[in-house]
């Protein structure tokens, strides 16, 4: 596709479920990332990909959060036993080749766990 | 690790006046800073960006400037218009194996008719 493409674009959830968040990059890029944006805040870095490993995955919370990339291009974003605090934007962004170049972002999943 | 610090956290001018965004960061090894304009509901959109080898970069109606000495960077809009009107986000990529992206905390700017 043209960009990078999330779904759902919204997701509702009862507390203590489990979600799974996707991204489809754009064609060709190595590296994805996920992020995690709260209201009136920056997007906050969770885990990075380099091609099918997660090259750092410091920014997940706690082992709840899981992501894969089996096969270098769709990623996705796993959540267990989800809790009211989860409620966000999970924002995925691809880039060619990560350093120093330009990295595009989805439009983003609103996860509210209620 | 990185930190990155933006002001102002909002920001109103006229149509047709100059926007200024201010960023700075901490750490030195850092080399990239792009910028990013947030619409409501929307994914972030780089806008423009600047490598630590160049000190000022433009495009049309958007500059940005970068002072490695002192670990800032602005953004620049001249000759505004309503449709500017969004949440801006600076950012500074980490060296060494990440390339993760840490981003400021966002500016609010409304550009009045």
């Amino acid at each position: 596709g043209a960009g990078v493409s999330q779904t759902p674009s919204n997701k509702v959830t009862e507390k203590g479920k489990y979600v799974e968040l996707r991204c489809d990059p754009i064609s060709g890029h190595t590296a994805l990332y996920w992020y995690r944006q709260s209201l009136g805040q920056g997007p906050e870095f969770l885990i990075y990909f380099q091609g099918t490993g997660a090259a750092d995955d410091s920014g997940l919370p706690n082992d709840r959060f899981f992501a894969v990339r089996p096969e270098g291009s769709v990623s996705t974003l796993k959540i267990q036993r989800t809790e009211r605090g989860d409620s966000a934007v999970y924002l995925c962004a691809s880039s060619l080749a990560g350093q120093n170049t330009e990295a595009f972002f989805g439009q983003g999943t609103r996860l509210t766990v209620v | 690790g990185e930190n990155v610090e933006q002001h102002p956290s909002t920001l109103s001018v006229q149509e047709g006046d100059s926007a200024v965004i201010k960023c700075t960061y901490s750490d030195s090894a850092s080399n990239y800073f792009p910028w990013y304009k947030q619409e409501l509901g929307k994914g972030p959109q780089l806008i423009i960006d600047i490598r630590s080898n160049v000190g000022e970069k433009k495009d049309q109606r958007i500059a940005v400037t970068l002072n490695k000495t002192a670990k800032h960077f602005s953004l620049h809009i001249t000759e505004t218009q309503p449709e500017d009107s969004a949440v801006y986000f600076c950012a500074a990529q980490t060296q060494g194996g990440s390339e993760k992206l840490v981003f400021g905390k966002g500016t609010k700017l409304t550009v009045n008719p």
